[in-house]
């Protein structure tokens, strides 16, 4: 099986830079996923990595160290609208199907 | 291009009783998975469909299953409904199996068991 951790909660002030990690432990890593999903609304995709390094795409970066079985995905310019849950997740085991974490509930005050 | 569509949206059973939910995949797109959202265990995967066939399964009963038609239209199922099932049905389709950079989910349909 596989185990995804991410924070539950995090908060943080609009203009600003977070950053939310997702560790994980799997066998026969085939990538990793990060999606925001807005209050009831259905998940968007942000990005994939699949390989150690940082993906930066525009105001969104995600990073990927497989040999420590992390992960960050590093917003900027934080604006009130990326108030949301980012989900991380985890594709093993020679399927491409993710599994997922929790989810991160991103809270943007002023 | 339309997205992901998903019918009905919100729905309320009983307790035993059998639901149909449908999801019409992105034009073109051949691959539809299925999830379950709950609040306690998160974005679930149920199973995925291409060319009318079950590609891969998750980890749940029996009790629910699926079909993907020609026109890559696909429906899950879920028969004695149980308290438990009450969540959010996302449907996602993507162009080819192994499209996962490319998956879109559709809005989802809330189920609700009473």
């Amino acid at each position: 099986g596989q185990n995804i951790d991410q924070p539950t909660e995090m908060t943080a002030t609009e203009g600003a830079i977070v950053q939310i990690n997702c560790t994980y432990q799997t066998s026969g890593f085939n990538g990793l996923f990060w999606y925001q999903q807005h209050a009831g609304e259905a998940p968007t995709f942000l990005s994939y990595n699949v390989l150690d390094g940082l993906e930066e795409k525009g105001r969104f970066s995600s990073f990927l160290s497989r040999s420590k079985g992390y992960s960050y995905l590093l917003l900027k310019e934080l604006q009130m609208k990326d108030s949301a849950s980012y989900l991380c997740a985890v594709a093993s085991g020679g399927s491409y199907i993710p599994t997922f974490g929790r989810g991160t509930s991103l809270i943007v005050h002023p | 291009k339309a997205g992901v569509t998903q019918t009905p949206r919100y729905l309320i059973k009983t307790r035993g009783q059998q639901v149909t939910l449908s999801c019409s995949p992105i034009s073109g797109h051949r691959s539809v998975s299925w999830y379950q959202q709950t609040p306690g265990q998160g974005l679930q995967f149920l199973f995925e469909y291409f060319s009318e066939t079950q590609r891969n399964k998750g980890n749940f009963p029996g009790r629910f299953s699926g079909r993907q038609f020609s026109n890559s239209r696909s429906e899950m199922n879920v028969s004695t409904l149980e308290l438990g099932d009450s969540a959010l049905y996302l449907c996602a389709s993507s162009l080819d199996r192994g499209s996962m950079r490319e998956q879109y989910f559709g809005p989802g349909t809330r189920l609700t068991v009473t």
